[in-house]
């Protein structure tokens, strides 16, 4: 059981360019949500995604765009970085019956 | 919408002391609180949570206090060691249309000196 895991573990982009940063889980769980966590700002949350199909904005979600491809798997996309989207990016998963939330390793990305 | 604040940002305590880290929130329907602890360089892991029907909760050293008239939920670390020192995120919950959420505090920065 891997839990929650995602790909890159590190990333950096040029100001303009794109990427996708992937997460996936091996729970059965039915949310998952992806959250940037910055200096003395706690974990915000980007997008999240209650149940496969259906997706939400959460604080932050300008700049970003989510896909929910299956149960397993929540995509979040930044189709022209910005060096203000440098930061670290979780991913998490909870049942639907339970409040916890299980948190991947992340993924650190700097934008020059 | 909910607004978590979380005191003290950094807090340094000496090996078998205790740690106390203190959070408020704003929106009365919340009902359920998690403390998260992350380590460097890895996520968060839930240490700790509370539901609203529920004054405290202990687990081993570690206990949380909910004070649901001042909205107000505390996290308490008995006879601290090392492996104590971690960054602690207290969060309390929303619900919204599409599902539950999780709004967090900015986190705490302990440091357990041996």
């Amino acid at each position: 059981n891997a839990g929650v895991t995602q790909t890159p573990k590190f990333q950096v982009l040029k100001t303009g360019q794109s990427m996708t940063l992937q997460c996936a889980q091996d729970m059965n769980h039915n949310s998952m949500y992806w959250y940037r966590q910055d200096p003395g700002m706690g974990l915000r949350l980007i997008y999240y995604s209650a149940s496969e199909g259906t997706t939400d904005k959460g604080e932050v979600p300008n700049g970003y765009n989510v896909s929910r491809l299956n149960k397993r798997e929540f995509s979040l996309r930044l189709e022209s970085a910005a060096p203000s989207q440098t930061s670290v990016y979780f991913c998490a998963s909870r049942l639907t019956l339970s409040y916890e939330q299980y948190f991947g390793p992340g993924t650190r990305l700097t934008v020059t | 919408g909910e607004n978590v604040e979380q005191h003290p940002s950094t807090l340094s305590v000496q090996e078998g002391d205790s740690a106390v880290i203190k959070c408020t929130y704003s929106d009365s329907a919340s009902n359920y609180f998690p403390w998260y602890k992350q380590e460097l360089g890895k996520g968060p892991q839930l240490i700790i949570d509370i539901r609203s029907n529920v004054g405290e909760k202990k687990d081993q050293r570690i206990a949380v206090t909910l004070n649901k008239t001042a909205k107000h939920f505390s996290l308490h670390i008995t006879e601290t060691q090392p492996e104590d020192s971690a960054v602690y995120f207290c969060a309390a919950s929303i619900r919204s249309e599409y599902g539950n959420k999780l709004v967090f505090g900015a986190g705490t920065i302990l440091r357990v000196k041996s």
